[in-house]
């Protein structure tokens, strides 16, 4: 069955550095998503991505996030300065359609120190 | 904004008996879906209720969507210690390309 696959699964980060999440969709899809969600709290929305440009994004996706589709495959999530408060599991999604089904991959830890 | 509260917040249960956790909102939702989280890892999809009073079947889980698209259940028969993690409800309405999450219900089943 077709997922959603992101790398890595767990980085561990300074304070300030600049960090790299990236996603692998599902092929066919066309939106894509991030999430994240702050350790024994629910899950949040960030951003949703189609056609090369945001559709829509929370009020956590300051100026620090942005998003990019490099190639026909990865879809990445950039922190430009980490902060402490940035720790978490940030998960990719994607669909194939705005309000059709949204399949999450496996999430990538990050820890900001 | 939009709010899903789900309850139970935890629920601890022996291996064989029923269970029902719900999910409630005052909004409405063009659909919502239902996942499984398991510690450190991504939610995984259950099921996707899109209908007014639909209800899905998954072997032991019962899927229902209010008449109203404001509220959600999850019935499970005879729950197995493998149906243990995290049950998440998750709405989308509206013009919103985002879902909104409820905090889950833990659920634990013992053997």
């Amino acid at each position: 069955e077709p997922e959603v696959t992101q790398t890595p699964s767990h980085q561990v980060t300074q304070m300030g550095q600049e960090v790299i999440l990236r996603c692998v969709p599902i092929s066919n899809h066309l939106y894509f998503y991030w999430y994240r969600q702050i350790l024994g709290q629910k899950v949040e929305f960030l951003v949703s991505f189609y056609n090369n440009e945001i559709s829509e994004k929370s009020e956590i996706f300051d100026d620090q996030f942005s998003v990019e589709r490099p190639d026909g495959s990865n879809f990445t999530l950039k922190i430009r300065s980490t902060k402490l408060e940035d720790s978490a599991m940030y998960f990719c999604a994607s669909s194939t359609g705005p309000r059709n089904t949204i399949y999450f991959g496996e999430g990538s830890w990050l820890t900001v120190v | 904004t939009q709010l899903l509260e789900q309850s139970p917040q935890f629920l601890s249960i022996q291996e064989g008996e029923n269970l029902t956790v719900y999910c409630n909102s005052s909004s409405v939702f063009s659909s919502l879906q239902w996942y499984r989280q398991e510690p450190g890892e991504g939610p995984v999809l259950l099921v996707t209720v899109v209908t007014g009073g639909e209800v899905k079947k998954l072997k032991r889980l019962t899927f229902q969507f209010g008449d109203a698209r404001k509220d959600s259940s999850l019935h499970i028969t005879a729950a197995q210690p493998g149906d243990t993690g995290l049950y998440l409800c998750a709405g989308s309405g509206g013009s919103n390309y985002k879902l909104t999450f409820g905090k889950g219900t833990l659920l634990t089943v013992n053997p």
